[in-house]
């Protein structure tokens, strides 16, 4: 399996632009989570799915995001209108099924820069 | 949540075994220790868990205290490679599918 696919790698945009994530993850898992990363919050969990619904959005910032999951080969993580403070890195994971000893695999991440 | 405590930063002379340590005083019993590990530029890669016992793997060994409220995680012969951040995490049943990255600790490999 080529693990989970994240796309764009790098993405550069300005203030007020909207900006689209892209996750595919491994095939067969059932769980699909999307975190952010900043050098001062760290990594934190946003918001995972369950079988293409989602589960728990508590970690999303605000209303200016949103996350879906049409189909279990795809979810997307949308920031409408970015701000200079959404530039993160942005990772996406898939576990196979949701138990605390399951093992999470990691995209290679996205790396926003809002300007 | 529980909360685990880990060193800023630790150095290591390059194939010397390093022990990477983690408190976890408010551990409950259905908690399972997780380790994951940040290469620069990469998302984090799964290293190692655990619940009571000490486990080993081809990347690494963990050794649980008795009381289970701290952890070691021990790289048997440190490489260039291995200089990562390293994540000590708590799973536990009501919260399983979600992890709690602290700020780790940052590893350095001297060569």
């Amino acid at each position: 399996d080529a693990g989970v696919i994240q796309s764009p790698r790098h993405e550069v945009t300005e203030m007020g632009q909207e900006v689209t994530l892209r996750c595919k993850p491994i095939s067969g898992h059932d769980y699909l989570f999307w975190y952010r990363q900043t050098m001062m919050r760290g990594l934190e969990l946003l918001i995972y799915f369950n079988n293409n619904v989602p589960i728990d959005d508590s970690g999303m910032p605000e209303d200016r995001f949103s996350a879906k999951m049409p189909n279990a080969s795809f979810s997307t993580l949308k920031i409408q209108p970015s701000e200079p403070r959404d530039s993160a890195v942005y990772f996406c994971a898939s576990s196979l099924i949701g138990l605390q000893q399951e093992t999470q695999y990691f995209g290679p991440g996205t790396r926003l820069l809002v300007l | 949540d529980a909360k685990t405590t880990q060193p800023n930063s630790m150095e290591s002379n390059e194939e010397e075994p390093v022990h990477l340590p983690c408190n976890h005083s408010t551990i409950s019993g259905t908690d399972y220790i997780h380790w994951y590990r940040q290469l620069p530029s990469q998302g984090p890669e799964y290293v190692i868990h655990g619940l009571t016992s000490n486990v080993n793997n081809r990347m690494a060994s963990l050794a649980i205290a008795e009381d289970r409220k701290s952890s070691t995680l021990i790289l048997h012969r440190a490489t260039l490679r291995d200089a990562a951040v390293y994540y000590c995490i708590l799973r536990d049943r009501g919260t399983g599918n979600q992890f709690y990255f602290g700020t780790g600790t940052s590893l350095t490999v001297i060569p």
